[in-house]
């Protein structure tokens, strides 16, 4: 069973503060990885795709993959409130044309 | 920027009953998909369709779950008898090409299902 693993958290920041999101996952020979906001009620929003080793950075979000140690991140600088949400991290199933999802980590930015 | 769209937002239906939740993807797009969410709980992947065939279906699609493109635009899946534990948020997705291409996956608002 492939398996996507992040902490629940809450995870309580700062306003301003960096937040850093960790994820790992099972399958060695995954190749793209995805972080998802959600809000409370929501779908699941697409804020970053990554697929080679090392840092993407978007705007405020940054993306951190390691392939070997099968870990990939998500850093948010200047933390906002409307960044408290749910972060889901994903990872394409490379036997199967679906996504499995982590259980999200709830991100709370305290003003 | 071209969404994906779902309807209804919200579904209650009596258990037993017939359930179809529509689906309108991005119309480029030539990948489909169906995930559930349980409150409180992760998503989860239902179905992947392509070229009007099942690619993909996990085992919770059961026997009781069909997908259907009845027409050039709309995605469909049937729920034919449902149950208590078929209440969840059910998400439509959809990507350009096949998810192993690195395209992401986009996804509708979702329909709320309720079954009482």
């Amino acid at each position: 069973q492939k398996e996507v693993e992040q902490n629940s958290g809450p995870l309580s920041v700062p306003e301003g503060a960096i937040a850093s999101l960790n994820c790992t996952y099972s399958d060695r020979v995954s190749q793209s990885f995805f972080w998802y906001r959600q809000y409370s009620g929501k779908s699941p929003e697409l804020i970053m795709s990554i697929y080679s080793n090392g840092d993407k950075e978007d705007g405020r979000f940054t993306a951190q993959l390691n392939k070997a140690s099968q870990y990939v991140s998500l850093l948010i600088r200047d933390s906002q409130p409307s960044d408290s949400a749910t972060y889901l991290c994903a990872v394409i199933d490379s036997s199967a044309s679906k996504i499995i999802f982590g259980s999200g980590t709830r991100l709370s930015i305290r003003p | 920027e071209p969404e994906v769209t779902q309807t209804p937002s919200h579904q209650v239906t009596q258990m037993g009953q017939e359930v179809i939740l529509r689906c309108v993807p991005i119309s480029n797009h030539l990948y489909f998909y169906w995930y559930r969410q349980i409150l409180g709980q992760k998503v989860e992947f239902l179905v992947s369709f392509y070229n009007n065939e099942i690619s993909e279906k996990s085992e919770i699609f059961d026997d009781q779950f069909s997908v259907e493109r009845p027409d050039g635009s709309n995605f469909t899946l049937k729920i034919r008898s449902t149950k208590l534990e078929d209440s969840a948020m059910y998400f439509c997705a959809s990507s350009e090409t096949e998810p192993y291409s690195n395209q992401p996956q986009h996804f509708g608002d979702g329909t709320r299902l309720s079954i009482l």
